[in-house]
């Protein structure tokens, strides 16, 4: 199984700032990799998939890069609602696996 | 607009058989791929299965021998069992719709609402 390294898994930020997330694989996996959002009690949002492309109507904040091992989530700047438990989740090859998540709270 | 809606039993024994199902609205089941995703409480999240219309799946190995996940084109839902489950089964289980093709293979862009599963006597 491949498998996914996010850090930190915590992180604590004001609203404003800039954040990056990083999910490392445990082996190459191309571009094949999803982010995800989440907030207590709902259900994942998908946020990016091929590690760069935003899904439709996900704002422009956010964005992913990487490729291989390595892959960033960044947010921007952060805002109220961005304060939630980040994913990712690779689809390289099965199964397919996800990261232990990233918890964003507020400084 | 894709809406998907998890039901079931919250409550399971140990050793019995845990048995969900989700109905899809505003799409065809046929279009896609079909995920089953739980997440224990205070955990990541874990894949489960995949299934397509025509009942081709793929199961997580570490569920394999207990998982069967199945599709009912008729009525649009589609269906998990777990056998012999645990108090390490607990968890919210969750459907998703997979994306099939292209750089969004294997995506899950649309989830239902989540559904907390119990294991305790």
């Amino acid at each position: 199984d491949i498998q996914l390294t996010q850090s930190p898994s915590f992180l604590s930020a004001s609203v404003g700032d800039r954040v990056t997330i990083t999910c490392r694989a445990s082996q190459g996996i191309s571009s094949s990799l999803a982010w995800y959002q989440q907030k207590p009690g709902k259900a994942p949002k998908l946020l990016i998939y091929a590690a760069s492309t935003l899904q439709s109507g996900v704002p422009s904040r956010f964005s992913g890069r990487g490729s291989e091992r390595e892959f960033t989530l960044t947010i921007s700047s952060l805002q109220p609602e961005d304060f939630a438990t980040y994913h990712c989740q690779q689809i390289h090859s099965y199964p397919i696996t996800f990261g232990q998540g990233t918890r964003l709270e507020i400084k | 607009h894709v809406q998907l809606q998890e039901s079931g039993p919250g409550l399971v024994k140990p050793s019995e058989t845990l048995s969900l199902t989700c109905t899809v609205s505003g799409d065809s089941i046929t279009t896609y791929y079909w995920s089953w995703v739980r997440q224990s409480p205070g955990k990541g999240l874990e894949w489960i299965a995949f299934v397509y219309h025509t009942g081709n799946a793929n199961y997580s190995p570490s569920l394999k021998t207990r998982a069967t996940i199945s599709v009912d084109t008729s009525k649009n839902q589609f269906s998990l069992r777990l056998s012999s489950v645990t108090a390490a089964d607990t968890a919210v289980y969750y459907c998703a719709r997979m994306g099939q093709g292209g750089s969004a293979y294997g995506t899950h862009d649309y989830w239902g609402q989540g559904t907390l599963v119990t294991v305790s006597s």
